[in-house]
């Protein structure tokens, strides 16, 4: 089962606007992570934020977590058409076992348009 | 380059034969995860080993066994293949665990087909 939920499913803008990308989860985490996948490739780590914290930057990424709502969004300015990706969440709960792994989301396919 | 090294890269393969997913993880990785990557089951985890033993067990068949071994590179092997298991293939290592906030880098899949 998926944890996390992304919106939208997919996502197309003109290259130099911003892209954001919703998750919602359903049980509380001990942090959320962001990963890209280019098509059929393997899957890249872009930011992590822990759950005592409500935003991270990196580059032109932002991330914040409302832990309230239980939903994170990531923020990509200026967009590039090399940021065409798919992009996926992922939790780590707080419970034990399997849960403590990182569960994916169902990923936004984010297009930039040159 | 993520570090993560997985062979073979695709292969084809007729339903109940074998095959074995081989993963070498990134110089100083403790931990492997096997996750799988389908269009109607997106990215499901599979397994996790750390320092050669098996820490945590996802949605993994009966069919389908991992291990990791000593040198730390781990293979995954499914059996009695169905035209279901189509699927790309993941492999990751990290330092320690997800739960601690460590990174996990992934390979670049191993693409199997099932005919």
């Amino acid at each position: 089962s998926q944890q996390g939920e992304e919106d939208p499913q997919a996502l197309s803008i003109q290259e130099g606007e911003n892209a954001t990308m919703n998750c919602s989860y359903k049980t509380s985490i001990n942090n959320l992570q962001w990963y890209r996948q280019n098509s059929g490739r393997g899957l890249v780590h872009l930011i992590l934020i822990r759950s005592n914290e409500r935003e991270k930057h990196s580059g032109r990424l932002r991330v914040t977590l409302d832990t309230s709502k239980k939903s994170s969004s990531l923020l990509i300015t200026a967009s590039r058409a090399a940021d065409t990706a798919s992009y996926f969440c992922a939790t780590v709960q707080i419970s034990s076992g399997s849960a403590r792994q990182l569960t994916f989301g169902s990923g936004t396919q984010l297009t930039v348009l040159p | 380059d993520s570090g993560v090294t997985q062979t073979p890269k695709h292969l084809i393969t007729a339903t109940g034969q074998r095959v074995t997913l081989r993963c070498s993880p990134r110089s100083g990785d403790l931990s492997v995860y096997w996750y799988q990557q389908s269009l109607d089951q997106g990215l499901q985890f599979l397994i996790q080993y750390y320092n050669g033993e098996e820490r945590a067990k996802g949605n993994i068949l009966e069919r389908f066994s991992a291990q990791q071994f000593p040198d730390l590179h781990s293979e995954l092997n499914l059996s009695s293949l169905e035209l279901g298991d189509s699927a790309l293939y993941f492999c990751a290592s990290s330092v320690g665990t997800v739960i601690s906030g460590n990174t996990i880098y992934f390979g670049e899949g191993s693409w199997l087909t099932v005919v």
